[in-house]
């Protein structure tokens, strides 16, 4: 069965530090990632994707993320954080099996606060 | 913004009773899904539509059930209301159906059943 980890439930980082929040997977095929954001009594919002191709990938907002398939991993990451990134980072992987086939699995969420 | 609308975004109800959130893709997207948002659960996956037509299942319990209309938007049905129904109710849509492709998520309908 596919699953996501989100070992972070929060992570504080000070305003133009870098920032990581990880996200380990595990998928019986091929792993499709996706990183979303939620920001208070907002919906999800896509950051970027991995599919094939290049372990780094970029997406909105300067984020990236770098894809491991030996840690089997999928970090989320950006060089230099700002107050406005505080919210709530969900990593998903896409289902692959069953009758929920096509549908995002997420994982619980990490918080992550950026103080000025 | 998404281009997924969902309305109402906020719904108080009683235990017991039954609501119809609704949601409507973003322009050319054949696939709406629809997810819950809880404290406990985190998020889970409903049910998905594609043009149409049932396309996968998740943890949707039986007093629930969904259709999606030929214009493409979907309703999503909450019948005979628990206090644990009380959720954050998304809807994503894509373009296909393929494992590739992104959801984009509406901004939620708030279900409160007192």
């Amino acid at each position: 069965a596919q699953s996501v980890a989100q070992p972070e439930d929060q992570v504080n980082v000070a305003e133009g530090n870098p920032l990581t929040v990880k996200c380990t997977y595990s998928v019986s095929g091929n792993p499709y990632l996706f990183w979303y954001v939620q920001y208070p009594n907002r919906g999800l919002q896509f950051l970027l994707k991995y599919i094939t191709g290049d372990n780094l990938v970029k997406g909105s907002y300067g984020f990236e993320a770098e894809f491991n398939k030996s840690q089997t991993s999928f970090h989320l990451k950006k060089p230099s954080a700002l107050v406005s990134d505080s919210a709530l980072y969900f990593c998903a992987v896409r289902d692959q099996g069953g009758g929920s086939q096509g549908n995002l699995i997420f994982g619980k969420g990490t918080k992550l606060s950026v103080k000025p | 913004d998404s281009g997924v609308t969902q309305t109402p975004k906020h719904l108080i109800t009683a235990t017991g009773q039954r609501v119809t959130l609704r949601c409507s893709p973003r322009s050319g997207d054949l696939s709406v899904y629809w997810y819950q948002q809880s404290l406990d659960q985190g998020l889970q996956f409903l049910i998905q539509y594609y043009n149409g037509e049932e396309r996968a299942k998740g943890n949707i319990l039986e007093r629930f059930s969904a259709q999606q209309f030929p214009d493409l938007h979907s309703e999503l049905n909450l019948s005979s209301l628990e206090l644990g129904d009380s959720a954050l109710y998304f809807c994503a849509s894509s373009v296909w159906s393929s494992s590739t492709d992104t959801q984009y998520f509406g901004p939620g309908t708030r279900l409160t059943v007192l």
